[in-house]
């Protein structure tokens, strides 16, 4: 099956502590994007990459680091200096290409993040 | 910052009742996009509209696209349990690829 696999489904992050979030996708999609969803909220942009090695700053940058060596993989690290680091954390890729359906974007199943 | 805002935040109907979202962006946008997210879910595709005026339909699910495209909004007719959720939509503003999400609305339909 074709899709975006995310793990863990559950994090639980110590004080002082980074850790990473895996996102995998077999789509061949070139754009890959991570957001962040506090509860009763929408999504927040948080970091992006539209090819391998290249990868931009979204709107809630600070705190987050990434990286793009494969095309299939875009882990997210949320760093100590991340204060408030508890939330639903989605990834999403995007098709290749032009025409309308390459603004489609299509979610992994998440990782909720949680503070101990 | 484009910003997109919808109204309601939270939405409670009886079953057999009809429900509308409304979304209203701060700048002129090139489409818009509908998702749906199930409780504990993740937010899945509904559709998108590029052109101005656009009325889609899927089945009970109406979708419309505002004239100046800027403001956009889903009805669905006679909800159903299945119906609960919260939807999302998101606009694409210029010649960008980045989406920005509207705060989202929260539909529970009580039998």
């Amino acid at each position: 099956d074709g899709g975006i696999t995310q793990s863990p489904k559950y994090l639980f992050r110590k004080e002082g502590q980074n850790v990473t979030l895996s996102c995998e996708q077999n789509l061949n999609h070139d754009a890959m994007y991570w957001y962040r969803q506090d509860p009763g909220q929408g999504l927040r942009l948080i970091y992006y990459s539209q090819i391998v090695n290249d990868f931009q700053k979204g709107d809630i940058a600070e705190g987050y680091s990434v990286s793009r060596e494969k095309k299939e993989s875009f882990p997210l690290t949320v760093t100590s200096a991340q204060k408030n680091p508890t939330a639903f954390y989605l990834c999403a890729s995007t098709l290749s290409g032009g025409g309308v359906a390459k603004n489609i974007q299509y979610f992994g199943a998440g990782t909720r993040l949680s503070v101990l | 910052g484009q910003q997109v805002m919808q109204i309601p935040q939270y939405q409670h109907v009886q079953e057999g009742e009809d429900f509308t979202t409304y979304c209203n962006s701060s700048t002129t946008l090139s489409n818009i996009q509908w998702y749906k997210q199930r409780p504990g879910g993740h937010p899945v595709f509904l559709i998108q509209l590029v052109k101005s005026g656009e009325v889609k339909k899927q089945k009970r699910l109406t979708f419309q696209f505002g004239e100046a495209k800027k403001n956009s909004s889903l009805h669905i007719t006679a909800t159903q349990t299945t119906d609960v959720g919260t939807y999302f939509c998101a606009g694409l503003a210029g010649g960008g690829n980045k989406l920005t999400f509207g705060t989202g609305t929260q539909l529970k339909v009580e039998l």
